[in-house]
Formats: C-alpha cells, sequence, structure tokens
C-alpha cells in the first residue's frame, strides 16, 4: 500500500495519559498535516511540516500537544495529559511541494481518540 | 463566523433526484477549491477540484463564483452510493492547509 498510513488506528485511554500518534506519509511527500476532526464537523487544521520543520501550528494546538517529523519521513503527535475534549479522529496527510498539483492533499485513515 | 459555512443538512432525496451544495468561504486569501467525500468513520477523499470556469465529472459538477466568494456542487441522478458527507475545502495561498466547512450530509433513498 503506497498511500498515507496511521497508526494507532483507534485509541482508547484514562484522562491525564500522555498519548502519540505515527503517521507514515506517501513517499517523498515534502509537505505532511495533522487536523482533527470532532463528531459533527469538519477537519481542522493542526499543524504542518515541510520536510523537517514545522512551519506552521494552529492556536488549537495547545501546549500539551507537540508534533515532530525528525528526518522529514514519517511525523509523531504526542498529546500529554490527555482531556476529554481531546476525543476526535486525528488525520494526518500529505502532499508534493512540486509535481502533480501541491494543492491535492492525501488523507490517512486516521487514528480516532477516545479519552474517558 | 467560521471561515468556510456549509448548510450541514441533511438532504434526504429519492434515487434519481437532482441536488445542489452550496458553501461561501470569507477569506479571500484562498486559492484553491476542492469538494471532499467523507463516508461514515472514515477520511475524506478528494471528489473534485472547483474552478471558476466550472468543471464536471460524469453526474457531478462543481462551480465556483471568486466574485461572490461561493462554491457549489451539483449531483444527477442521484444513487444509493452517493449517500455520504460532502466537504467544501478551500486551500490556503503559500501554506497549502486546508480549511473545511462543517460538511452537507446527503442522504438518498431508495
Amino acid at each position: 500500500d503506497t498511500g498515507v498510513s496511521q497508526d494507532p488506528r483507534h485509541k482508547i485511554t484514562k484522562r491525564g495519559q500522555n498519548v502519540t500518534f505515527r503517521c507514515d506519509p506517501i513517499s517523498e511527500h515534502n509537505r505532511l498535516y495533522w487536523y482533527r476532526q470532532t463528531l459533527g464537523q469538519g477537519p481542522e487544521f493542526l499543524t504542518y511540516f515541510q520536510n523537517e520543520a514545522q512551519l506552521e501550528k494552529s492556536r488549537l494546538l495547545s501546549d500539551r500537544f507537540s508534533a515532530e517529523r525528525p528526518k522529514g519521513s514519517f511525523s509523531t503527535l504526542e498529546i500529554q495529559r490527555t482531556e476529554q475534549g481531546d476525543s476526535a479522529m486525528y488525520l494526518c496527510a500529505s502532499t508534493p511541494l512540486e509535481g502533480q498539483g501541491p494543492d491535492t492533499q492525501y488523507f490517512g485513515p486516521g487514528t480516532r481518540l477516545t479519552v474517558l | 463566523r467560521k471561515e468556510v459555512e456549509q448548510d450541514p443538512g441533511p438532504f434526504n432525496v429519492p434515487e434519481g433526484a437532482t441536488v445542489a451544495f452550496n458553501c461561501t468561504y470569507s477569506n479571500s486569501a484562498s486559492q484553491s477549491f476542492f469538494w471532499y467525500r467523507q463516508d461514515c468513520r472514515k477520511e475524506p477523499k478528494l471528489l473534485m477540484s472547483v474552478y471558476s470556469s466550472g468543471n464536471e465529472d460524469g453526474r457531478f459538477t462543481a462551480q465556483l463564483n471568486r466574485a461572490s466568494q461561493y462554491i457549489s456542487l451539483l449531483i444527477r441522478d442521484s444513487k444509493l452510493s452517493d449517500s455520504a458527507t460532502y466537504l467544501c475545502v478551500v486551500n490556503m495561498r503559500n501554506t497549502g492547509k486546508l480549511i473545511f466547512g462543517q460538511g452537507t450530509t446527503l442522504q438518498v433513498k431508495p
């Protein structure tokens, strides 16, 4: 499978615990995006990377959230001290910087987080 | 006010009906425009890009009016398999980040 992959697909955790999600973008895609989607809403932008550089963070990304893309390939999103309001689907998307339309983003299947 | 606004619906239509979805966007820095389709508990998938000249893909027609900051999607001859949530999406210049509307739910009934 050459699409975007995310791991785990589902995560149930207790309030106050830390969780980490992983995203593997399509090979050689320079840009990687994280979005969050709650029930009944469209996805909301969290942050994005161009290669290993994190270029923008949404105000939605509180100091409990951190994202990395250390080698410009896969990315991780960590949430510390989870709260019930963090329950959502976390989506990752990637896109090439050049070539076949940088506008087109390809989404992974998402990680569904439930905080009890 | 949300940057991209859509009527959430739901739209309940019979098979074979024609249905139209609209959305408006507020940021004039929006560069590109799309409709994405999202099935229940799945990731969004690109349905089609939207251009000022209008574009068609089979039973689907999309239109952009930059002056009015208005985007539309028309689905003709609805199929049961068209039942999904349709997300209106704009792409921001420079960053490429996508701004999504709330989504419009379509339910096509036999």
